[in-house]
Formats: structure tokens, C-alpha cells, sequence
């Protein structure tokens, strides 16, 4: 049973250009969350997408970032006119089932770290 | 105020050694759970432990166990018999209720030496 899957795991872009980082969750799981780590810091949460929708997006930037989560392939994370300041690792995690219990883990994927030159 | 807070930035211990890596954290829900993550320097996040706020006894899983205060609100994670492979950094995080998203502290940096 593969784990979440994110790629690329290394993306390199100059400033302007666009970031697109995928996710695919286990299998089984529909529910997938979006962080992002900045160097020296813990994850921070960014989206949270079932398929086809937008659950709750309160730690996302209010522009040039967006999330999706088609019904069929993977989750994209899209980061439109990149800045220097975008540069961090971003991690993607998935569960099961909706989040009604505090109990319920995510599983994490191994991260894609966002280099902006 | 900081959901979860981890004042130790980084740690050292010998080999064999236990060693206790602290977490407190805040929240007026009183259903909640704590998770703690290990991060190697490969990066992805691996999950080793849960605690949930009803839970009458502290959790174990192998050689990590949580020490959990409830009333200090504090959830200390214990490594016993440290290896080499415990190296890395620690992340103890929080899901309050029925909320979506995990909270993360800033981490503790292990190393453990020979």
C-alpha cells in the first residue's frame, strides 16, 4: 500500500515564474491537507481539499496561491508569480475520512521543497 | 498564543540514554489530541505517537512514550534506549475537536551521540 506521494521533490524556480506541486494520497483516502514549512519552523497549515472541494482554506495566501483536487489525479498546489519568500518545503497529508474526531492522524508525504532563485 | 510550544531547540544524548523532549500547549476545547512526528534530515514526517485528552493512561508505542499533564497542559515525548537513528528533529503537534488542521511547534533538534 504506497504511502502519499508528492512530486517533484525538488523544484527550482526563478522569481515570476509558477510553482505547480502534486499530491497523490494513499489509496482509500479522499481528504488531503495542504502545510508548508518555512526553514527553522514547524508546518503550518495551509488547505484542506476533498475531492472537487474546498473545505477550509483559512492558512492559504489570499493571492497567487490556489488548491485543487480533481476528481480524478492528484491534488495540485499551485503557486502563481513565485517570490523568494516562497521558498520552503511543502507537505501534503491525507486521511481516510472527515475529520470528526480529534483521534483521526494524517499521513504525511515526503515533501516538495520550493526553491525560488 | 502559541497553540503548542516547544522551548528546547535542540537536545543532546548518549547513546542508550533516555531522554525527555517537551511540548506544552494551549486550548480551551476539551476534546483534543497530541501527536508527536519525527523528521529526519531526509524531511518527510513520520508519525510516532498519539494522546488523546479523554485518555486515562499515558501512551507508549515501543520505546517512545508520552508523558501527558493534563492539568499543566504539557505532553512530553520520552525516547528510551536512544540509538543513532533517533537523530532528528521532533515535531509535537495538536488537533483541537472536530477541527481540520494539525498545529505544529517549532521542533527540537536531537542528536544522539555515540
Amino acid at each position: 500500500n504506497a504511502g502519499v506521494m508528492q512530486n517533484p521533490r525538488h523544484l527550482v524556480r526563478r522569481r515570476g515564474q509558477e510553482a505547480r506541486l502534486r499530491c497523490s494520497p494513499m489509496k482509500g483516502h479522499s481528504h488531503v491537507y495542504w502545510y508548508r514549512q518555512l526553514p527553522e519552523e514547524g508546518l503550518k497549515f495551509m488547505v484542506y481539499l476533498q475531492k472537487e472541494n474546498i473545505i477550509d482554506e483559512s492558512g492559504m495566501p489570499k493571492e497567487r496561491f490556489s488548491a485543487e483536487f480533481p476528481k480524478e489525479g492528484p491534488s495540485i498546489l499551485r503557486i502563481q508569480q513565485v517570490v523568494r519568500g516562497d521558498s520552503a518545503a511543502y507537505f501534503c497529508a491525507s486521511s481516510p475520512t472527515p475529520v470528526l474526531s480529534h483521534t483521526d492522524t494524517q499521513y504525511f508525504g515526503p515533501g516538495t521543497r520550493l526553491t525560488v532563485l | 498564543a502559541q497553540k503548542i510550544t516547544q522551548t528546547q531547540p535542540g537536545m543532546f544524548v548518549q547513546e542508550k540514554e533516555a531522554v525527555t523532549l517537551d511540548c506544552t500547549y494551549d486550548t480551551s476545547d476539551p476534546s483534543y489530541g497530541l501527536f508527536w512526528y519525527k523528521q529526519p534530515s531526509s524531511g518527510e514526517m513520520i508519525f510516532l505517537i498519539y494522546q488523546g485528552s479523554y485518555d486515562q493512561q499515558n501512551a507508549t508505542e515501543g520505546r517512545y512514550s508520552l508523558n501527558f499533564q493534563k492539568a499543566r497542559k504539557s505532553a512530553n515525548l520520552v525516547i528510551s534506549a536512544s540509538q543513532l537513528g533517533d537523530s532528528a528533529m521532533y515535531f509535537c503537534a495538536m488537533r483541537e475537536g472536530p477541527g481540520n488542521q494539525f498545529y505544529f511547534g517549532t521542533g527540537t533538534s536531537l542528536t544522539v551521540i555515540p
